[in-house]
C-alpha cells in the first residue's frame, strides 16, 4: 500500500530534550516536506526536499534540523525542544515534475506537546 | 497582505445549498496552486489541482484568475459529508522550482440537514 508514515504518532518531552520524528514514503517520491499546524495558522512548512541531499527551509524553520540521505527517509530533528513547539506536525511526499509539484500525500500526523 | 489568504468561515449552509470559497495569493509568480480536503485534524488529502483553463470533477469546481490573484472552489448540490476545512495550497514561484508551498488557514464548511 503507498503510503507516508510518522513515528511516534504521539510524543510527550520535556523542554530541551533532543528528539527525532521519523518520516518514510514508499513512493519513491522526490519531493518531501515538514509542516506544522497551529490553531488560527494553519500549516506552515518547516522544511522541504527537493531529492536526496538536497534540503531548504521553509516558512518557520528555526529550532528544527531535517537531513535526507535516503530518497525514502526524511527525519525532523528537534535538538533541543521548546513548548512553542508543541504542535500537530505533518510529513508529505510527491513526484516532482514538468516544472510543476503534483498531489502531496501526507502521512497520519504526530502530535507533540513539549512541557 | 497574507501570502495566501482565505476566510476562515465557517460556511453553515443546508444540504443541496450551492457554496463558493475564494483563496487569494500575494506572489504573481506562483504556478501551482490546489485544493486540499481536511476532516478534523487528520491529514489533508488533495482534492482537486487548480488548472489555468479550469476544472471540474463531479459537484466540484476550480477557477483561477491570474490577473486578480485568486482561486476558487464551488461545490453545487452540498453533502452531510461535505463537512471539512478546505485548504488552499500555492507554491511560492519565482524562477526553477522553489519548492515552497504555501498553505491558507483554510476554510472550515458545515453542511446541515
Amino acid at each position: 500500500e503507498a503510503q507516508v508514515t510518522q513515528n511516534p504518532r504521539y510524543l510527550i518531552t520535556v523542554t530541551g530534550k533532543k528528539l527525532t520524528v521519523t518520516c518514510s514514503q514508499n513512493m519513491n517520491h522526490e519531493y518531501m516536506s515538514w509542516y506544522r499546524q497551529d490553531p488560527g495558522l494553519g500549516l506552515r512548512q518547516i522544511y522541504y526536499s527537493m531529492n536526496v541531499e538536497v534540503t531548504d527551509k521553509g516558512d518557520v524553520p528555526e529550532g528544527y534540523k531535517v537531513s535526507r540521505k535516503e530518497k525514502r527517509n526524511f527525519p525532523l530533528i528537534l535538538e533541543s525542544p521548546s513548548p512553542n513547539q508543541t504542535s500537530l506536525y505533518f510529513c508529505a511526499s510527491s513526484t516532482l515534475g514538468g516544472g510543476s509539484y503534483n498531489e502531496q500525500f501526507f502521512g497520519p500526523g504526530t502530535r507533540l506537546t513539549v512541557l | 497582505r497574507k501570502e495566501v489568504e482565505q476566510d476562515p468561515g465557517p460556511f453553515n449552509v443546508p444540504e443541496g445549498a450551492t457554496v463558493a470559497f475564494n483563496c487569494t495569493y500575494s506572489n504573481s509568480a506562483s504556478q501551482s496552486f490546489f485544493w486540499y480536503r481536511q476532516d478534523c485534524r487528520k491529514e489533508p488529502k488533495l482534492l482537486m489541482s487548480v488548472y489555468s483553463s479550469g476544472n471540474e470533477d463531479g459537484r466540484f469546481t476550480a477557477q483561477l484568475n491570474r490577473a486578480s490573484q485568486y482561486i476558487s472552489l464551488l461545490i453545487r448540490d452540498s453533502k452531510l459529508s461535505d463537512s471539512a476545512t478546505y485548504l488552499c495550497v500555492v507554491n511560492w514561484g519565482g524562477s526553477g522550482n522553489t519548492g515552497k508551498l504555501i498553505f491558507g488557514q483554510g476554510t472550515t464548511l458545515q453542511v446541515k440537514p
